[in-house]
């Protein structure tokens, strides 16, 4: 596979539940992404690795758990979620965060629904 | 606070010319993206300004003018398939990227 690559594409859990995003990328990109994406609002930016570190977490509450274990693959952990965070969670990649034209390569997102 | 404005939808003719303005305020500019995202799925790159002018690329244009914080995508010969959401964005200051809320472009045979 080529791209950015997530799974699920769907998922509706229940408040207590615990599961997980995967995002995967082929593209040999430095950065990853989490983004949450509401109907009619700006894209919001939860996290942001580089090199596989954390170089961003804005104020994201603690239920959601980001993880990268290694430059191609990023995890968000979600536990104990509430119905306003029912939305499509975005992952992207991008060669260098902190350059230029950084493009960004997105995922087609995993549609959340929390009960 | 940074800012970004963009209408919210918008309906265009198969065949004919469509222009979507975005206006910012942000602290500092580092550049200027449009992207399309079509429904269900990923936003895809279009465009990228930096400098003031426009960028011609196919059917799809895009101008910047820094003084006024102020850009515009322009679509010709529409088609179908350009039915899609396009967004923008600014990277300001400290390279973050500062997100409009989309806007809907619906077209109309």
């Amino acid at each position: 596979e080529t791209g950015v690559t997530q799974t699920p594409r769907h998922l509706v859990m229940g408040m207590t539940n615990k599961k997980s995003l995967k995002c995967e990328q082929h593209l040999g990109h430095n950065a990853m992404y989490w983004y949450k994406q509401s109907a009619k609002k700006p894209l919001e930016l939860m996290f942001v690795y580089s090199l596989e570190e954390r170089v961003e977490n804005n104020s994201v509450p603690s239920r959601f758990s980001p993880e990268c274990p290694n430059s191609s693959h990023l995890f968000l952990h979600l536990h104990t979620l509430q119905p306003e965070d029912s939305a499509l969670y975005l992952c992207a990649s991008s060669q260098d965060p902190g350059s230029g034209a950084n493009v960004l390569t997105f995922g087609a997102g995993s549609r959340l629904t929390v009960l | 606070g940074q800012n970004i404005d963009q209408p919210t939808e918008m309906t265009a003719t198969e065949g004919a010319i469509v222009q979507i303005n975005c206006t910012y305020q942000t602290s500092g500019f580092n550049g200027l993206f449009w992207y399309q995202q079509h429904a269900g799925e990923a936003p895809t790159f279009l465009s990228y300004n930096v400098l003031d002018g426009l960028e011609e690329k196919g059917r799809f244009s895009s101008f910047l003018s820094r003084s006024k914080g102020y850009s515009y995508l322009l679509l010709k010969e529409l088609q179908m398939k350009d039915s899609a959401s396009y967004l923008c964005a600014v990277r300001d200051s400290n390279y973050q990227l500062i997100w409009g809320a989309g806007t809907k472009l619906i077209i109309k045979p």
